[in-house]
């Protein structure tokens, strides 16, 4: 079954400094791999996804991911950090057989301080 | 722009009550989605559904139900609220049954059981 795991559920960073946001996930298959936010008080948003292809993988805000197959890792990075980052941040596995559905981990607050 | 909208932002129900969360969507998605949030846990799904009047459980569907008699429109149902249903209700919606479809979100519903 697929799972993921957020390390660290709560992360402080000061503004400018990089935002680095772990994720490792469990699949029995290739698996497709999403990043969404969520800003306080909306729903959640679409940062980024890995499908096939290149591993690199750019969004939204100047957030990336790199997905790594042997470390079984999907990490979400910024450079530099800007307030308007805080937010919590959720990353989700795709559930195998062509059925859309999401396994999410369970979340990383980011908090950025001035 | 794909639009999510859900009936209420904050809603504060008694135990025991019927409660209704509608969620609509615009962009003619097959796909809808009832998730729960809460803190340390991330989203858990609850029901799902891929077409007009079909449905399926999630991983936490019990004290809960689902209509869909439209297309655009998913409505999730707590038959008698209970304290523990306090929570926040997430809608989304997606264009197809792939494995890597995007998911797009309302901006949920705080519900409170007293």
């Amino acid at each position: 079954a697929q799972s993921v795991t957020q390390l660290g559920s709560h992360v402080s960073v000061s503004e400018g400094a990089l935002v680095l946001l772990r994720c490792n996930y469990s699949s029995s298959v290739p698996p497709y791999l999403f990043w969404y936010v969520q800003y306080p008080n909306q729903g959640l948003q679409l940062l980024l996804k890995y499908t096939t292809g290149a591993t690199l993988v750019k969004g939204i805000n100047g957030f990336e991911a790199e997905f790594k197959k042997s470390e079984t890792s999907f990490h979400l990075t910024k450079p530099s950090a800007h307030m308007s980052d805080a937010a919590e941040y959720f990353c989700a596995v795709s559930d195998s057989g062509a059925t859309n559905k999401l396994i999410f981990g369970t979340g990383t607050l980011l908090a950025v301080q001035p | 722009d794909v639009k999510v909208t859900q009936s209420s932002r904050y809603l504060v129900k008694r135990t025991g009550e019927k409660v209704f969360l509608e969620c609509v969507q615009d962009m003619d998605h097959e796909n809808m989605f009832w998730y729960r949030q809460d803190p340390g846990l991330g989203l858990r799904l609850i029901y799902f559904s891929y077409d007009v009047k079909m449905k399926e459980k999630g991983d936490i569907p019990e004290g809960y139900s689902v209509s869909r008699e439209k297309k655009e429109r998913f409505s999730l149902i707590l038959e008698s609220a209970s304290t523990n249903q306090t929570s926040m209700y997430l809608c989304a919606s997606s264009f197809g049954r792939t494995d890597q479809e995007t998911q797009y979100f309302g901006p949920g519903t705080r519900l409170l059981v007293l």
